[in-house]
């Protein structure tokens, strides 16, 4: 079956300090990996990687892929009080001859920021 | 541009009754996807649909519950005679294709049925 595992899933760290939330993934037919940031309401897309090695970068939030070892990571530096949320990891898997296109969710990551 | 919206945003539902969840994706998005957020647990997916197709129901329980995308207006997402276990967010997202683009959200439906 498949399945996208994060961790840990909940995390306290104080304003100013660097975070790395975990995500690996058993999936069959793997295409993409993509994380969002869910606040109150709807997920934000933040990165989608499909190629392992290559860096994405977007402010203080970076993430990387690696398809050998079949996990990614996601970092935040020097951490504010708005980064608090959900942050989901999900694979975009294809089924039924590549007919499909659904994203797999992990559970997510709680993050809390304290000033 | 507006983003993906999902209309009501809040629904109460009393158990037996039929609820109606509405979503019209981003402009020039044909591609819509339905996941179900229960409390404490990630988003699950439910349905894959094209206009006038449903692609891929693989996710969806195959009793109560429906989904359509019409050629004219809004995705719907059809849950009769509800149940207390239906209560969850439920999420809509769009995309303009199937490869190689990220699926945007809309704000979500919070069901309640009492």
């Amino acid at each position: 079956e498949d399945k996208v595992v994060q961790s840990p899933l909940s995390l306290v760290v104080h304003e100013g300090d660097t975070v790395t939330l975990n995500c690996s993934y058993e999936v069959t037919n793997f295409r993409s990996l993509l994380w969002y940031k869910q606040e109150k309401k709807a997920p934000t897309f933040l990165f989608m990687l499909t190629s392992s090695g290559i860096e994405k970068k977007s402010g203080r939030l970076s993430s990387i892929l690696d398809k050998k070892e079949l996990f990614s990571i996601l970092n935040i530096t020097a951490t504010q009080t708005g980064d608090s949320a959900v942050y989901l990891c999900a694979v975009d898997s294809r089924n039924y001859g590549g007919a499909t296109n659904k994203l797999i969710f992990g559970t997510g990551t709680l993050l809390a920021i304290q000033p | 541009n507006a983003g993906v919206m999902q209309n009501p945003r809040h629904l109460v539902r009393r158990r037996g009754q039929e609820a109606r969840l509405r979503c019209s994706p981003m402009k020039g998005h044909s591609h819509v996807y339905w996941y179900r957020q229960l409390p404490e647990e990630g988003l699950k997916f439910m349905v894959y649909l094209q206009k006038e197709n449903i692609i891929d129901e693989s996710g969806m329980p195959k009793e109560r519950f429906s989904a359509e995308f019409p050629k004219e207006g809004p995705s719907i997402l059809r849950i009769q005679q509800v149940v207390r276990g239906d209560s969850a967010a439920y999420f809509c997202a769009s995309s303009p294709s199937k490869t190689g683009y990220e699926q945007y959200f809309g704000p979500g439906t919070r069901l309640t049925v009492t």
